[in-house]
């Protein structure tokens, strides 16, 4: 079974553009979650959905939002970058949303520099 | 609200026994789960603790104290691919499931 995808896998963008990543989870996973990792923050929940649904929402502001397809791939966008956002940003999928078991399967997620 | 602690870096030799203590702070537990990530890697599963107790798996074993709030992980008979860091994460009920994750602790084996 192929595992979660990402792409683009590197990206560079100048502060004040958008940008849209994107996710395809493993198959037959219906659960995608997203993730900025800074050395300075850790792994910080961006949000989770299900079902083409938005089931957890972490604090980042307006300018993060997402969407997943009815075939479960997602996507992030970021509108009007700023340098802070300059991180890691990993998509993981599950079979359930809110599943007990914690287990996540990551992708090797998408390097973002904002210039 | 939540947080997860865990000490930033723990340096040991091959061979050698290492635990990762993580304490936490949610409003509605579920489990502790551990996650171990290579540099330049995406975090993988390592274990779930849902009851209090010690759980095997090969080298690592993780353990949970849910009136403590306070888990560890175990790294034994450490080899050199174990450096790495290593996160805990809790969802919780309390914060709608979202899954938290601690700072992570970098693990370094020396020869």
């Amino acid at each position: 079974k192929a595992g979660v995808t990402q792409t683009p896998r590197y990206l560079i963008k100048t502060r004040g553009q958008q940008v849209t990543l994107s996710c395809s989870p493993i198959s037959g996973h219906r659960s995608v979650s997203w993730y900025q990792q800074t050395p300075g923050q850790g792994l910080q929940f961006l949000f989770e959905y299900f079902s083409e649904t938005q089931r957890n929402k972490g604090n980042f502001p307006g300018r993060f939002s997402g969407r997943q397809f009815s075939n479960s791939r997602s996507e992030m966008n970021v509108s009007t970058l700023e340098l802070g956002d300059s991180a890691l940003y990993l998509c993981a999928s599950a079979h359930q949303a809110g599943g007990v078991y914690n287990e996540q399967f990551f992708g090797p997620g998408t390097r973002l520099t904002v210039l | 609200g939540q947080s997860l602690e865990q000490p930033s870096e723990v340096t040991a030799v091959e061979g050698a026994i290492v635990q990762i203590n993580c304490t936490y702070q949610t409003s509605g537990f579920y489990g502790l789960s551990w996650y171990q990530q290579h540099d330049g890697g995406a975090p993988t599963f390592l274990s779930y603790n849902a009851l209090d107790g010690l759980e095997e798996t090969g080298r690592f074993s993780s353990f949970l104290s849910r009136s403590d709030s306070y888990g560890y992980l175990l790294l034994q008979e450490l080899q050199m691919k174990d450096s790495a860091s290593y996160f805990c994460a809790v969802r919780d009920r309390g914060a709608g499931n979202k899954l938290t994750f601690g700072g992570g602790t970098r693990v370094l084996v020396k020869p």
